[in-house]
């Protein structure tokens, strides 16, 4: 049982440039959801995916889109990456609308 | 806007001592709490939640949590220095919502 898995654990990307983060649960977890974490900021909500086939926009979604392909995995898109999207994601999936479990992260850094 | 206020730290406790980690919350409404620990460089880890008024023991750790006041609590007794990480705290406002609302975190080092 592996949990919420990430991938890449790094990327580093010139500005412009596009990429899609993955993320996947091996939980049976109905929600799934996409965090930032920078320093100073705390955990920041981007998009969030309810339960399959939904999604909705966390506190700071701008330049992201999301996918949730199916119940185990959900995908984060930044279509044209700028410097302020340097930071470390989280994915986590939660069973209920209670507690949610992380993924290891991604720290991406934009040039 | 719904907001969780913890203070940032330092905390600095020597190893065997009671650490003692605050957080209060904008929302009279919210229903559930989660305490997360951090280490540096990797993702939260959830060590309690608790859903009700009063105390939940785990181990050495004990989540308080006082909804009239908006306050709730994480004591870490005798402390480790593997304990020395961020602690986050939580808290979801319960119906239909789906989101945690997270603190900024409370750094705690113990000295050995």
């Amino acid at each position: 049982n592996a949990g919420v898995t990430q991938t890449p654990k790094f990327q580093v990307l010139k500005t412009g440039q596009s990429m899609t983060l993955q993320c996947a649960q091996d939980m049976n977890h109905n929600s799934m959801y996409w965090y930032r974490q920078d320093p100073g900021m705390g955990l920041r909500l981007i998009y969030y995916s309810a339960s399959e086939g939904t999604t909705d926009k966390g506190e700071v979604p701008n330049g992201y889109n999301v996918s949730r392909l199916n119940k185990r995995e959900f995908s984060l898109r930044l279509e044209s990456a700028a410097p302020s999207q340097t930071s470390v994601y989280f994915c986590a999936s939660s069973p209920r609308r209670d507690e949610q479990y992380f993924g290891p992260g991604t720290r991406l850094t934009v040039t | 806007q719904k907001e969780v206020e913890q203070n940032s730290g330092p905390l600095s406790v020597p190893e065997g001592a009671i650490a003692s980690l605050n957080c209060t919350y904008s929302d009279r409404g919210s229903q559930s709490f989660f305490w997360y620990r951090q280490y540096s460089g990797k993702s939260p880890e959830l060590i309690m939640f608790i859903y009700s008024n009063g105390d939940k023991e785990d181990g050495r750790f004990t989540a308080q949590l006082n909804k009239a006041s908006q306050y709730v609590s994480l004591l870490i007794r005798d402390s480790q220095p593997s304990d020395s990480a961020t602690y986050l705290c939580a808290v979801n406002s319960g119906g239909s919502n789906y989101k945690l609302t997270f603190g900024k975190g409370t750094l705690l080092t113990v000295n050995p």
